[in-house]
């Protein structure tokens, strides 16, 4: 059973209000990724990290920041909500893989946005 | 970033078995092959993964083909519950992990 939550798992806001999605894992994991997701659509990656006090941008650009300052913790943030924010945040971690490792991925059961 | 291609939609009768093809010509000696999927209104799910040789596990077979430039995911038996849309992807050790399209696998009962 993975151990990665999200909080919260839905939430509806202003426009111009700043948010922080919460991920946080259990597993010890040192890689950590933010993917967004519309319904229907694919997965988009806008944020990752390999350990403490490494982040990268994704493939998809994305006005959201984030921080690493604990392995367990990888929060994102949006200064200034938007309606075009709107969507799916799924949040996942992994070991490196390797020959024990498998590297596989543990998802979080996702922060649903809706920003008005 | 290696690129797959998959088909972007299957379709199987029930109990019978599916195969899900994937292309991954670029990719490194290095990388593993892991493949995940995705149930309706859920986060993406593992798998399999594999490196050169087939894998076998609870969920499905993985057969990778000998230059690696390819692959397959096995279920041999469809149910209802494995509708869902199916993802491959090269994993590198060192790199970040993309998901593609995918392949949307529909099952008729």
């Amino acid at each position: 059973e993975a151990d990665i939550y999200q909080t919260p798992r839905y939430l509806v806001i202003g426009t111009g209000k700043k948010i922080t999605l919460e991920c946080s894992q259990t597993m010890g994991h040192d890689k950590m990724y933010w993917y967004q997701q519309d319904p229907g659509m694919e997965l988009h990656l806008i944020h990752y990290s390999y350990g403490v006090n490494s982040t990268e941008k994704g493939d998809l650009s994305s006005e959201s920041t984030v921080s690493r300052i604990r392995t367990e913790h990888f929060p994102l943030t949006l200064e200034s909500a938007r309606p075009s924010h709107t969507s799916q945040y799924l949040c996942a971690s992994s070991e490196f893989p390797g020959r024990v490792n498998t590297g596989e991925l543990f998802f979080g059961e996702g922060s649903r946005l809706t920003v008005l | 970033d290696a690129k797959t291609t998959q088909p972007n939609s299957m379709e199987s009768n029930e109990e019978e078995p599916v195969h899900l093809p994937c292309n991954h010509s670029t990719i490194s000696g290095t990388d593993y092959i892991h493949w995940y999927r995705q149930l309706p209104s859920q986060g993406p799910e593992y798998v399999i993964h594999g490196l050169t040789s087939n894998v076998n596990n609870r969920m499905a077979s993985l057969a990778i083909a000998e230059d690696r430039k390819s692959s397959t995911l096995i279920l041999h038996r469809a149910t209802l519950r494995d509708a869902a849309v199916y993802y491959c992807m090269p994993v590198r050790r060192d790199d970040k992990i993309i998901f593609g399209k995918g392949t949307r696998l529909h099952i008729l009962p």
